[in-house]
């Protein structure tokens, strides 16, 4: 089974700031990744997914990159809505990562 | 719009069975797979149960395995959960997900809110 480990497990940022997480797998996925983003009491949403392709309605400062091993989720400027968690994973049947938090 | 709505949570004992299900509007509904997806209170995401857009093909995690059971009713534009022998460790918010395409695994594009099983005695 693949897994997947991100980091950092917390993210301490302020508004403007960029983010930028990572996930990890245990051995190559090629590109085949999502990003998920929840907020508390919210079911996840869809960011990326294929790594790098932001889901219909996602805004820009969303992005994804990575191919095999080594993925990474960029926030350009964090808007206040941004503060959530945020899962990788390989595909739907796959387990998740266990999480960045990122927090004002 | 694309919805999904949960329901048939609640507290059951040990030992006991629940069956959830998942009403979805706006899309075309037996055009896409659809999972299960649960999350325990304070913890992360637990993928559980998939299947193929015509219910031919079923996935479910180990941990649920031989235990639950997914089903669909496109004609009722609806998926089940059926959960048997529940465990403490079950108890977790239960989310039903849509997949981008029909043959599932793929990645959840839509979730519904979910709905909240607990199990205790």
């Amino acid at each position: 089974e693949i897994v997947l480990t991100q980091s950092p497990a917390t993210l301490s940022l302020s508004p403007g700031e960029r983010a930028t997480l990572s996930c990890r797998a245990s051995k190559s996925i090629s590109n085949y990744l999502a990003w998920y983003q929840q907020k508390p009491g919210q079911a996840p949403r869809l960011l990326i997914y294929d790594a790098s392709n932001r889901a219909a309605g996602i805004p820009a400062r969303f992005s994804g990159s990575g191919f095999g091993t080594d993925f990474t989720l960029t926030i350009s400027s964090l808007e206040p809505e941004d503060f959530a968690v945020y899962y990788c994973q390989q595909r739907a049947n796959w387990p998740f990562g266990g999480g960045t938090k990122v927090e004002i | 719009q694309v919805r999904l709505v949960e329901s048939g949570g609640g507290v059951v004992q040990p030992g006991r069975s629940l069956r959830l299900s998942c009403v979805a509007s706006g899309f075309t509904f037996r055009s896409h797979g659809m999972h299960w997806v649960r999350q325990a209170p304070g913890k992360g995401l637990e993928w559980v149960a998939s299947l193929w857009y015509d219910g031919s093909d079923d996935s479910y995690a180990d941990s649920v395995k031989g235990r639950f059971t997914i089903s669909r009713d496109n004609s009722k534009n609806t998926v089940f959960l059926q959960m048997n022998s529940l465990r403490v460790e079950d108890t977790a918010v239960y989310y039903c997900a849509r997949d981008v395409t029909p043959y599932p695994p793929n990645y959840f594009d839509h979730w519904g809110q979910g709905s909240l099983v607990t199990v205790s005695s």
